[in-house]
């Protein structure tokens, strides 16, 4: 059975602080993705990745197969960053659908 | 190109009712995903579609719950005999092939 596992559950930050969200998992995975869901509850989706990094404006994301870890940083964070971020893993060929969520890092990005 | 739709955004029942929840996918899309977020819990995986077929429905519970991606026409998540644990939002996601794209959630109130 694969975990997902998320560190820090909650986080308050100043605005400008460099932030990191990590994620840890325990089988392998054909693709980890990281997700953004609002106060208002809508999700959006931010990177998939099976190797490397993906850098998307002030969002990097890092995975490391082999240690079965991933990590979100934000950098020069806002407060509109404040969001709930969740990492998923999937595994590709017929389950490629059947996610498996962590229970998300709630960030707060004071101003 | 239209996101992920969903409708509708807010849905109130009574016990026993049923409910519809439609996803309409974006465009190009033909995989279609359901997920349902309980309150205060992560998102969890319920079923995954192509056009005309349920390919894992492991995450469905065994009763009262149905979906379908009819050929043409959005997907449907049908639950029959509504009760109070069924209150969550429910999302749905469409792929053209692994990347995921979410809708903006159905929000599912029993009374």
């Amino acid at each position: 059975k694969n975990e997902v596992e998320q560190s820090p559950q909650n986080l308050t930050a100043q605005e400008g602080e460099f932030i990191t969200i990590n994620c840890s998992y325990s089988v392998g995975i054909s693709a980890l993705h990281w997700l953004q869901q609002h106060p208002g509850g809508g999700i959006v989706s931010l990177f998939m990745l099976s190797s490397g990094k993906k850098k998307h404006g002030r969002l990097i994301a890092t995975i490391n197969i082999q240690e079965k870890h991933s990590s979100l940083h934000i950098t020069a964070s806002h407060p509109r960053d404040s969001a709930v971020y969740i990492c998923a893993v999937g595994f590709g060929g017929g389950s490629q659908g059947n996610l498996i969520f962590g229970k998300g890092t709630k960030l707060s990005v004071k101003p | 190109n239209a996101g992920v739709m969903q409708n509708p955004r807010h849905l109130v029942r009574r016990r026993g009712q049923e409910a519809r929840l439609r996803c309409s996918p974006m465009k190009g899309h033909s995989h279609v995903y359901w997920y349902r977020q309980l309150p205060e819990e992560g998102l969890k995986f319920m079923v995954y579609l192509q056009k005309e077929n349920i390919i894992d429905e492991s995450g469905m519970p065994k009763e009262r719950f149905s979906a379908e991606f009819p050929k043409e026409g959005p997907s449907i998540l049908r639950i029959q005999q509504v009760v109070r644990g069924d209150s969550a939002a429910y999302f749905c996601a469409s792929s053209p092939e692994f990347e995921q794209f979410f809708g903006p959630g159905t929000r599912l109130t029993v009374l």
